[in-house]
């Protein structure tokens, strides 16, 4: 079955300053990725997806991730963080049969003014 | 176009009682998916639709909750009886093609006393 790490529960980081959120999966082929926000109170957002291609993608909000197959990794990454990131972050890929999602645990993100 | 709306957006109920949340899926997507997170867990599938018919329902906790999509529209999830483990926050998503992106409404808080 799929599973996704993401190792860190909480972050924190000061505004303006850089941020690397990561994301393991075990999957036999290459995966579809994804990562969703969830700022508080609102649901998931898509912040951006890899499908195939160029394994660095761009996502709303300034965000990237990149896609490393030989580290069967998917951080996610900001170069300035902003005090409106700070929300709950979940990497996920399909299940075995692409259907439903399977997430990480989430990442907590505070952002120190 | 519209998102994936959700009701209600909080319930709280007693133990023993029944409750029906809703799910109204962007237009035209077949693809309906129940996710739950409860407190401190990850976010967990429930079942997937694909427009009235139950895909796969291999998260369902136990015959308490039954789900239900009328027409392949929108889809009922009720809990009878509710169970204070039941408590969490009850995600609805859909998607137009199997293991693409799914868009996610504001969840439905659940609290169980």
């Amino acid at each position: 079955a799929q599973s996704v790490t993401q190792p860190d529960i909480h972050i924190t980081v000061s505004e303006g300053a850089s941020l690397e959120l990561r994301c393991n999966y075990s999957y036999g082929a290459t995966p579809y990725l994804f990562w969703y926000v969830q700022s508080p109170g609102q649901g998931l957002q898509l912040l951006l997806k890899y499908f195939s291609g160029d394994t660095l993608v761009q996502g709303i909000k300034g965000f990237e991730a990149e896609f490393k197959r030989s580290q069967s990794s998917f951080n996610l990454r900001k170069p300035s963080v902003h005090w409106s990131d700070a929300a709950e972050y979940f990497c996920a890929v399909p299940d075995n049969y692409g259907q439903n999602f399977v997430f990480g645990p989430g990442t907590r993100l505070s952002v120190l003014p | 176009e519209a998102g994936v709306t959700q009701f209600p957006s909080h319930s709280v109920i007693e133990k023993g009682q029944t409750v029906t949340l809703r799910c109204d899926p962007i237009s035209g997507h077949d693809n309906l998916y129940w996710y739950r997170r409860v407190m401190g867990k990850e976010i967990k599938f429930l079942l997937h639709f694909v427009k009235e018919s139950k895909q796969d329902e291999s998260g369902m906790p136990n015959n308490r909750f039954l789900a239900e999509r009328t027409g392949g529209t929108y889809s009922t999830l009720k809990v009878q009886p509710a169970e204070l483990e039941d408590s969490g926050v009850y995600f609805c998503a859909s998607s137009q093609d199997r293991g693409r992106e799914q868009f996610f409404g504001p969840g439905t808080r659940l609290t169980v006393l």
